[in-house]
């Protein structure tokens, strides 16, 4: 089946550490999206890519980094730099053009401890 | 900056009423809207979507009004169920770009 998956679905970090996300997709979509979502709360953009290569902060950037090696793939690193990482983190993907829904994994809890 | 809804109120509907759940967007540059339904734990899913070309559209249960005068959208929900019970999400794009801006979401919270 298509679709979006994320992994693992719960994660426990150090501080300190880093610790990487993984979003893999086999939709043959262009764009992905890193998501955060603190309790209660909306959705921050963190990270996007639109092409294999290329990516551009979104609003929360600041802590996190990401690669498109793959058409496929789009991981999220939380560094240790990330202050308060505790939070539900989304991946997503759509097609390029901006007039189409995205479809969303089913998320990452990530717990610092 | 520019933001889509920012607070995330709580909506209770007696099971079988209407539900409307609203949202203020403030790109005006923005002509691409989707209504998501986030169940606990969960990932988003889509419910609607609608175009700037265009004030109103319907689902099964649901429909979306947009008023781009005033920069807003709501989304209405039919005879409520208690699957309808979730967070939902207006998001906005623009055709020019892929930079899809959540707003802070709705709880509902059905009553039998």
């Amino acid at each position: 089946d298509g679709g979006i998956t994320q992994s693992p679905k719960y994660l426990f970090r150090k501080e300190g550490q880093n610790v990487t996300l993984s979003c893999e997709q086999n939709l043959n979509h262009d764009a992905m999206y890193w998501y955060r979502q603190d309790p209660g709360q909306g959705l921050r953009l963190i990270y996007y890519s639109q092409i294999v290569n290329d990516f551009q902060k979104g609003d929360i950037a600041e802590g996190y980094s990401v690669s498109r090696e793959k058409k496929e793939s789009f991981p999220l690193t939380v560094t240790s730099a990330q202050k308060n990482p505790t939070a539900f983190y989304l991946c997503a993907s759509s097609i390029l053009g901006g007039q189409a829904e995205a479809f969303f994994g089913q998320g990452t809890r990530l717990t610092v401890v | 900056g520019e933001s889509v809804g920012l607070h995330l109120p709580t909506l209770s509907v007696q099971e079988g009423d209407n539900s409307i759940i609203n949202c203020a967007y403030s790109n005006s540059a923005s002509d691409y809207f989707i209504w998501y339904k986030q169940e606990s734990g969960k990932g988003p899913q889509f419910i609607i979507d609608i175009r700037s070309n265009m004030d109103k559209r319907q689902g099964q249960r649901v429909t979306v009004l947009l008023n781009k005068t005033v920069k807003h959208l709501s989304l209405q929900i039919a005879a409520t169920q208690p699957g309808d019970s979730a967070v939902y999400f207006c998001a906005e794009n623009q055709a020019a770009g892929n930079k899809l801006t959540f707003g802070g979401g709705t709880r509902v919270l059905v009553k039998p």
